[in-house]
This record gives structure tokens, C-alpha cells and sequence, in this order.
């Protein structure tokens, strides 16, 4: 079954702890994008990533990091986290950045005290 | 910079009756255009795509929606609301310009759809 798979699903942390929230595709694609959504402002591109080491930023970037080492997965680094980054976390996958439809994971709800 | 504006945060709409869920873009180039739905604690899914040819494209669940170039609009249409259609709806848009910078996917605010029984 085509899947993008999140982990974890739910998680409170609290300001300053590194965190790290795992994405993995297992249809092979090769473009792989991160998303928050917050009410009010839908969802909002962090970072994409074209193919294997290949990775750039997205609208609001700032206070994330990502790396894609392997095709199938895209982690998204949470190096000092702060409130302001509470919100649910999608990540998602499509063959390449041109390609019609787009798989999304489960979301990650994200809280920062 | 691209973007999308879904101009309504909420639409509601009797069972039975024909719905509507607005959205425009703006986008260097041509544009691909998506719909997508989200139902409560899920993840997005694809409903329906505009990439080039018939401006009335049909997709998932008895959705479709129609492309107007001069108007920068893609609408999305169903002829008779059901209850289960109630979720929020997102607009997307990514330019088909295959040039540097030209690879996000931009999404409107949503628009959630009530469906009364």
C-alpha cells in the first residue's frame, strides 16, 4: 500500500529540546515536502526536498532544519524549539515536484511548552 | 511569489442543494491547480486536478471544478451536497514553469464546507 508514514503522531515537548519527526515514502518518489498547518492560515511549506541531498527552503523555514539522505526519507529537525512552533505537521511525497497528485502523511501534532 | 485565496472560511449548504467553494491564484506562467479535502484528524487527500486541457475537470466523490484563465479562478462544484461531504477544503496552485525557484506547492487558508441534513 503507498504510504507516507510519520512518527510521532503526537508529542509534547518542551522549549529548547531537540526533536526530530520522521517521514518515510515507500512509493519511491522523489519529491518530498514538509508542511504546518495552524488555523486560520492553512498549511505552510517549511522545506522541499527535489531528490537525495538536494533540499531548499520553503515559506516559513526559520527554526527548522531537514536532510534527505536516503530517497525514502525526509526528517524534520526541530534543533531549539519554541511555543511558536506548536502546530500539526504534514509531511508529503510526490513523484517529482511536477507531479499531479501528492501523498500526504497522518500529520504530527506538535506541542511545545 | 505565488498564491491562492480561498475568499470564505466557512460555506454551508442544505443537503441536496449544488455547492460551491471558491478559490484564485496567482502564478508566474501557467498553473497546475489541486483540490484536496481534510477530513477531522487526518491528512490531506487528492480530489481533483487542473493541469492543461478541458477547463472542467472532474474528480473524487462526484466533485469537480472549472479552470478560468482570464478570471484566475478554480472552483470547486458538486451538483448535490451530502452530509459527508463536510470537511475543510484546500486550493493549491504550482507553477508549471520548470525553472529555478518554481518548485512549491503553495495552499489557500481552506475553506470548511458544513453540509446540513
Amino acid at each position: 500500500e503507498a504510504q507516507v508514514t510519520q512518527n510521532p503522531r503526537y508529542l509534547i515537548t518542551v522549549t529548547g529540546k531537540k526533536l526530530t519527526v520522521t517521514c518515510s515514502q515507500n512509493m519511491n518518489h522523489e519529491y518530498m515536502s514538509w508542511y504546518r498547518q495552524d488555523p486560520g492560515l492553512g498549511l505552510r511549506q517549511i522545506y522541499y526536498s527535489m531528490n537525495v541531498e538536494v533540499t531548499d527552503k520553503g515559506d516559513v523555514p526559520e527554526g527548522y532544519k531537514v536532510s534527505r539522505k536516503e530517497k525514502r526519507n525526509f526528517p524534520l529537525i526541530l534543533e531549539s524549539p519554541s511555543p511558536n512552533q506548536t502546530s500539526l505537521y504534514f509531511c508529503a511525497s510526490s513523484l517529482g515536484y511536477l507531479a499531479d497528485t501528492i501523498y500526504f502523511g497522518e500529520g504530527s501534532w506538535l506541542t511545545v511548552v | 511569489a505565488q498564491s491562492v485565496a480561498q475568499p470564505e472560511d466557512q460555506v454551508n449548504v442544505a443537503e441536496g442543494n449544488p455547492l460551491t467553494v471558491k478559490c484564485t491564484y496567482s502564478v508566474s506562467g501557467n498553473p497546475y491547480l489541486f483540490w484536496y479535502v481534510q477530513y477531522p484528524n487526518r491528512g490531506l487527500q487528492f480530489l481533483l486536478k487542473y493541469i492543461t486541457g478541458d477547463n472542467l475537470v472532474k474528480g473524487s466523490y462526484g466533485f469537480e471544478a472549472e479552470f478560468n484563465k482570464s478570471q484566475t479562478s478554480f472552483h470547486l462544484k458538486k451538483p448535490s451536497a451530502l452530509v459527508s461531504d463536510s470537511a475543510l477544503y484546500f486550493c493549491a496552485v504550482r507553477s508549471a514553469y520548470s525553472g529555478a525557484g518554481s518548485y512549491q506547492l503553495t495552499f489557500g487558508k481552506g475553506t470548511k464546507l458544513s453540509v446540513i441534513p
